[in-house]
């Protein structure tokens, strides 16, 4: 079956440490994003990718970093230097940018 | 001031009845999407338009352009369509935008 899987879906950490969060996908996808989604809020873009090998900054990229070396594979890594780590992250892909996009489960990270 | 507006924020509704609910927006659009969140934080895309009316079963999606405002409708409404619904539109610039969701509630 064709989707988008993120793991774990629940992740801990002590505060000071680098996590990175999987996010693959087998629907022949191009675009590719991660999003950040915190109680009662919206969902916030980090970064974005169009295709393999680039991506792009969202409105809240400082403190994480990101990859795109294979068109299936998208990881984020939080940064020690993102001072409000503790959320729920989101990936996402699409067969173009900002077209309908298909969501993974999500996880869940908790540092403390 | 936020691009992507919803309302209401919170509705409760009875099984059977007919739901509305509203996204407006400052942007120009590339396109507008509908996306559904449940309980437990996944996330489906409802629709994707660009203009006129969609329908998908008992959920319709229609969007205005020119007064730049969209509305989800839910005929028949059943509790398993309690979850949080979200407006999200992708400006002309390639920038992404999100309402911060409608908690929709549907009791037996």
């Amino acid at each position: 079956d064709g989707g988008i899987t993120q793991s774990p879906k629940y992740l801990f950490r002590k505060e000071g440490q680098n996590v990175t969060l999987s996010c693959e996908q087998n629907l022949n996808h191009d675009a590719m994003y991660w999003y950040r989604q915190d109680p009662g809020q919206g969902l916030r873009l980090i970064y974005y990718s169009q295709i393999v090998n680039d991506f792009q900054k969202g409105d809240i990229a400082e403190g994480y970093s990101v990859s795109r070396e294979k068109k299936e594979s998208f990881p984020l890594t939080v940064t020690s230097a993102q001072k409000n780590p503790t959320a729920f992250y989101l990936c996402a892909s699409s067969i173009a940018l900002y077209y309908e996009q298909y969501f993974g489960p999500g996880t869940r990270l908790t540092v403390t | 001031k936020n691009e992507v507006e919803q309302s209401p924020q919170n509705l409760t509704a009875q099984e059977g009845e007919f739901i509305t609910i509203n996204c407006s927006y400052s942007v120009g659009i590339s396109a507008l999407h509908w996306l559904q969140q449940h309980p437990g934080g996944g996330i489906v895309s409802l629709f994707m338009l660009s203009s006129g009316k969609k329908k998908h079963g008992r959920l319709i999606a229609t969007i205005n352009i020119q007064e730049k405002h969209s509305s989800l409708h839910i005929t028949a409404s059943h509790p398993r369509d309690s979850a949080v619904y979200i407006c999200a539109v992708a400006n002309t610039g390639n920038q992404f935008y999100f309402g911060t969701g409608t908690s929709l509630t549907v009791i037996p």
